[in-house]
């Protein structure tokens, strides 16, 4: 059972454009929502992290929007450039104890220039 | 200095064979982690300890056996490779309860 859900699995985008990566997730106890991002050859590193008590985070050219009614979030990368070209997991998990991240299925971004 | 290292990064096997992997995190947290990612990138736990205790096992075949000998190690053995079993392997570490968690650089295992 895939309990967060993202879309598109593929996403080009020119250079200077909004690149946008959704996610939705099923288990309401969830309390951390993280995006991380992998490099070809490399292991998946964070990048920006939310939680449900804010509708928007931001930092410098990422920004996640959080709907908690909907169960659903997004990543816009401002301004893509061809550096942004990677793969993007969002993620959720529960805070505390010993919880697993569940990650999404993954979007690999390219930025064409 | 890597926070997350493992070896080795690449390794090719023939099928039956035993092998393993090694990991280590000079970052002081007491939770480690394995993820196994296919060839479609998704990436799945496959075990996590807390400071040497398995807390998380999530139905791996139990040719897959992790062994943490200090909080800061954790290696993976894998007996008798089976075809399905390439994929890329990540370790990765966290504080307790914590949900950020510091990947390695991954190992590329290929199995002939």
């Amino acid at each position: 059972q895939q309990q967060v859900k993202q879309s598109p699995q593929s996403l080009i985008v020119q250079k200077g454009g909004i690149s946008i990566i959704n996610c939705a997730y099923e288990n309401t106890a969830f309390d951390y929502f993280p995006w991380y991002q992998q490099f070809p050859g490399k292991g998946p590193a964070l990048l920006i992290a939310i939680r449900p008590d804010v509708s928007e985070k931001k930092e410098g050219r990422f920004t996640i929007s959080f709907n908690k009614s909907a169960k659903q979030f997004s990543l816009h990368i401002m301004d893509s450039q061809p550096g942004d070209s990677a793969t993007y997991f969002c993620a959720a998990s529960i805070s505390g104890g010993y919880q697993k991240v569940t990650f999404g299925i993954g979007t690999k971004l390219q930025v064409i220039p | 200095d890597t926070a997350v290292s493992q070896t080795p990064k690449y390794l090719v096997t023939q099928m039956g064979n035993d092998k393993s992997i090694k990991c280590e995190q000079n970052l002081g947290h007491d939770t480690m982690y394995w993820y196994k990612q296919d060839s479609k990138k998704f990436l799945k736990i496959m075990f996590s300890y807390n400071n040497k205790e398995l807390i998380i096992n999530e139905t791996v075949p139990n040719r897959f056996s992790p062994k943490s000998p200090d909080k800061a190690h954790l290696n993976l053995h894998i007996n008798s490779l089976e075809l399905g079993d390439s994929a890329v392997y990540f370790c990765a570490s966290s504080l307790p309860g914590a949900s950020e968690q510091y990947f390695g650089p991954g190992t590329r295992l290929t199995v002939t």
